[in-house]
């Protein structure tokens, strides 16, 4: 069964600290890894995508991939409480018949003012 | 540029009966791709489609079937609907296979009773 897991959370971290999400995947020939932002009630909002091994930057957002550990991580420096909100991990996995954006459950983050 | 739009934005419906729910891309994106979240088991992924044919289907019943016209505007049918089909239902676009990530709509809302 081919998955993507995440730290179910929640996680909570006081505003202005640096929140770190973390997930695993289990396809080897993964290409392509996403962050989504979910807030509740609404739909998922792409936030950070990465290829490539190593880190990728946007603003207070940093996306770390790790394709040999199957690891992809986001960092949120500065966190604030607009930041509360569930952060989807998705990558493309090897479906039956082609690559599927596959999401894992979701990390419940919560910012404390 | 017009977001990915899905409507009905709310649907109840009485166990037995069928439903379908539209979905129309952000212009230019072929390819579309359904989803159903609920709190227990977050976003599984229903199908995908790209230029008019099925590419990929996740593990639901039968009951579940979609399509894509010519115009990339895609519809899902869920016939004899159960209690446990109520949920979130989640339309996202792409410009290609997925690699540079999907664009969610705000989703229908269906509610078995």
């Amino acid at each position: 069964q081919k998955e993507v897991e995440q730290n179910s959370g929640p996680l909570s971290v006081p505003e202005g600290a640096i929140a770190s999400l973390n997930c695993t995947y289990s396809d080897r020939v993964s290409q392509s890894f996403f962050w989504y932002r979910q807030y509740s009630g609404k739909s998922p909002e792409l936030i950070m995508s990465i290829y490539s091994n190593g880190d990728k930057e946007d603003g207070r957002f940093t996306a770390q991939l790790n394709k040999a550990s199957q690891y992809v991580s986001l960092l949120i420096r500065d966190s604030q409480p607009s930041d509360s909100a569930t952060y989807l991990c998705a990558v493309n996995l090897r479906g039956a018949g082609s690559y599927q954006l596959t999401f894992g459950k979701g990390t419940k983050l919560s910012v404390i003012p | 540029k017009a977001g990915v739009t899905q409507t009905p934005r709310y649907l109840i419906k009485t166990r037995g009966q069928q439903v379908t729910l539209s979905c129309s891309p952000i212009s230019g994106h072929r390819s579309v791709s359904w989803y159903q979240q609920t709190p227990g088991q977050g976003l599984q992924f229903l199908f995908e489609y790209f230029s008019e044919t099925q590419r990929n289907k996740g593990n639901f019943p039968g009951r579940f079937s979609g399509r894509q016209f010519s115009n990339s505007r895609s519809e899902m049918n869920v016939s004899t609907l159960e209690l446990g089909d109520s949920a979130l239902y989640l339309c996202a676009s792409s410009i290609g296979q997925g690699r540079y990530g999907y664009t969610f709509g705000s989703g229908t809302r269906l509610t078995v009773v």
